[in-house]
């Protein structure tokens, strides 16, 4: 079975500080990593996703994650975070086969906090 | 172009009674997919369509069930209500898997 942990719950940085969420994954097969935001009362918006290719994927609005598949790991990071950054941030696996095919499974969540 | 629209925002239910969800994709896309997020568990995978056939299917009893329309939106049906069924069921679409998700911004469903 596939498992994703993110191994800070709560996160809070200052303004224009660089910020890091963790996210490690478990699976017997070849994964597809996704990282979403959600903003409070509403669904997840899809941050960034690593398919297949560079291991380095970017968002438009500054973040990156990197796909490092010896570690089994899917970081997210951004240099300098803004106040509207605050939100929080899931990792999600999709198998790229088996029974679990379809299923996207998602990390508890990292609440990150930006304070001025 | 329109998103993930899901009706309605919020619903209150009382125990036994039935709940039914509805969700419209993205233009184009055929896969639906319902996730179900509650205080504490996170979220949890429901049900995925695509092409009106239910494709898989979470850990969740037969009491929750759906079905996709050949307009590929979808309905998700909650019957015999229990308290711990109130959460925020949300509904995504994609091309497939493994493309991104979109999601809706989500149905909030209280059981009293």
């Amino acid at each position: 079975a596939q498992s994703v942990t993110q191994l800070d719950s709560q996160v809070p940085v200052f303004e224009e500080a660089p910020v890091e969420l963790r996210c490690n994954y478990s699976s017997s097969v070849s994964v597809y990593l996704f990282w979403y935001v959600q903003y409070p009362n509403q669904g997840l918006q899809l941050l960034l996703k690593y398919l297949s290719g560079s291991t380095l994927v970017e968002s438009i609005n500054g973040f990156e994650a990197e796909f490092n598949k010896s570690q089994t790991s899917f970081h997210l990071r951004k240099p300098s975070v803004h106040i509207s950054d605050t939100a929080e941030y899931f990792c999600a696996l999709a198998n790229a086969g088996g029974t679990s095919y379809g299923k996207l499974t998602f990390g508890q969540g990292t609440i990150l906090t930006v304070h001025p | 172009e329109a998103g993930v629209t899901q009706s309605p925002t919020h619903l209150i239910k009382t125990r036994g009674q039935q709940a039914t969800l509805r969700c419209s994709p993205i233009s184009g896309h055929t896969s639906v997919y319902w996730y179900q997020q509650a205080l504490g568990l996170g979220l949890q995978f429901l049900l995925w369509y695509d092409e009106g056939e239910e494709r898989n299917r979470g850990n969740f009893p037969p009491r929750f069930s759906g079905r996709q329309f050949p307009n590929y939106s979808s309905e998700l049906n909650v019957n015999a209500l229990e308290l711990e069924d109130s959460a925020l069921y949300l509904c995504a679409s994609s091309l497939g898997p493994p493309f991104g998700y979109t999601f809706g911004s989500g149905t909030r469903l209280t059981v009293v």
